[in-house]
């Protein structure tokens, strides 16, 4: 069946960095994404969400992009900080199913 | 986490075994949802709700029954608990008023284990 999926199981950056987070998908009728943290013994916490008439979509140090061309969605971290340390998973939805999510990838900040 | 708790957090039990998970959100929202988290697997769904009474199944749902009798309770049965079924339970909430939206919250996690 399709699914979404992460290109790294883990990224490891410096303190400071911007981090770049990929996702691809392969459902080109979703229109709605979310991207969800999830730090160790806890449950994903809600970041930030695009629909798919929107190219890009800011929050605190927070962007997400969507290309749906290549059917591809990131997520940006600026100036990384350890506290950013977790998965992140992204998932997607078609209107009126269930939300489908990716395996996750682990963000590790070093100081 | 959104205004949503699960019990227990913790729970070893036996094959054979029944297992209930309650999840109790103070949101008011209209959907529930249960998911299950293992390595390699991501979080899938086991079953959700859409209102009181109304329940249906997700993408694992073989050997876990669901009932909601109230808005803000969604109980997670195992009538015979497993070893496959080991794994962290988490339930979610989403209210579905903003149209095709479908933003979910989640709680803390139950981690079970069946020996």
């Amino acid at each position: 069946g399709e699914s979404v999926g992460l290109h790294l199981p883990t990224l490891s950056v410096q303190e400071g960095d911007n981090s770049i987070i990929n996702c691809a998908y392969s459902n080109s009728a979703s229109d709605y994404f979310i991207w969800y943290k999830q730090e160790s013994g806890k449950g994903p916490q809600f970041i930030i969400d695009i629909r798919s008439n929107m190219d890009k979509r800011q929050g605190q140090r927070v962007t997400v992009l969507l290309n749906k061309t290549v059917k591809h969605l990131s997520l940006q971290i600026a100036a990384t900080q350890p506290g950013d340390s977790a998965v992140y998973f992204c998932a997607e939805n078609m209107a009126g199913t269930a939300l489908i999510f990716g395996k996750g990838t682990t963000l590790s900040v070093s100081s | 986490d959104a205004g949503i708790t699960q019990s227990p957090r913790h729970k070893v039990t036996e094959t054979g075994t029944p297992v209930t998970l309650r999840c109790h959100q103070t949101e008011n929202h209209r959907y529930m949802y249960w998911y299950r988290q293992d390595p390699g697997h991501g979080l899938r769904l086991i079953h959700y709700s859409y209102g009181v009474k109304d329940t249906d199944k997700g993408e694992v749902s073989d050997g876990y029954s669901v009932s909601r009798s109230k808005t803000e309770d969604f109980l997670l049965t195992l009538e015979s608990a497993t070893s496959s079924q080991t794994s962290v339970y988490f339930c979610a909430i989403s209210s579905r008023t903003s149209g095709p939206t479908d933003t979910q919250y989640f709680g803390p996690g139950t981690r079970l284990t069946v020996l």
